[in-house]
């Protein structure tokens, strides 16, 4: 069965320090991976996603994330966390019937 | 318009309204899903509809009723709701092209049954 993992419920990083939020995914084929950002009583927004080619991929406001097929990982990554980061970020999978699986989210608290 | 929109984004009603939720989505996409979303709680999926047919529904209790009129509107009509329905209700789109271009979300609806 399809699934997404976000091992880290909460992190805590301090402004201009870098980030790394973990997600692994279990999918039998080749995955369509998302990252999504929630800022507070907002919808989801789309960061990055990969499905096929360079496994590191580009996103806004800087991100990225490394799709690592022996470790079916798709780690999200940030070099300087900015203030306005702060938010929950949720990683999901997409398959070839169209179904998309959410991982249960990890919240990004930044401290000044 | 752009993107995906909902309204109303808040909404106060009793356990014996009847009331209804709105998305629209301005993307030409031919997939659309309705989510649940609570406190401290995952995503939980309620309704997919694939050109404009229903194609999944998550066990959701009949107090919701869909309707998908076209493929660019989504509605979900509520009634005889419970206070655990308070949630976040967000809508989203897709293309079914394969899961490869992601969903994109609306704003949602805050919705708190007294």
């Amino acid at each position: 069965a399809q699934s997404v993992t976000q091992p880290d419920i909460h992190i805590t990083v301090s402004e201009g320090a870098s980030l790394e939020l973990r997600c692994n995914y279990s999918y039998g084929a080749t995955p369509y991976l998302f990252w999504y950002v929630q800022s507070p009583g907002q919808g989801l927004q789309l960061l990055l996603k990969y499905f096929s080619g360079d496994t590191l991929v580009q996103g806004i406001k800087g991100f990225e994330a490394e799709f690592k097929r022996s470790q079916s990982s798709f780690n999200l990554r940030k070099p300087s966390v900015h203030w306005s980061d702060a938010a929950e970020y949720f990683c999901a999978v997409g398959t070839n019937s169209n179904q998309f699986y959410f991982g249960t989210g990890t919240s990004l608290t930044v401290i000044p | 318009e752009t993107g995906v929109t909902q309204t109303p984004r808040h909404l106060v009603m009793g356990m014996t309204n009847k009331k209804s939720l709105k998305c629209e989505q301005h993307l030409g996409h031919n997939a659309m899903y309705w989510y649940k979303q609570s406190a401290k709680k995952p995503l939980e999926l309620m309704f997919v509809y694939n050109f404009k047919e229903q194609t999944e529904n998550n066990s959701v209790p009949s107090r919701f009723s869909p309707e998908c009129p076209n493929s660019s509107h989504l509605f979900l009509h509520l009634h005889t709701l419970q206070p655990e329905d308070s949630a976040l209700y967000l809508c989203a789109s897709s293309q079914i092209t394969s899961g490869g271009g992601g969903q994109f979300f609306g704003p949602g609806t805050r919705l708190t049954v007294l």
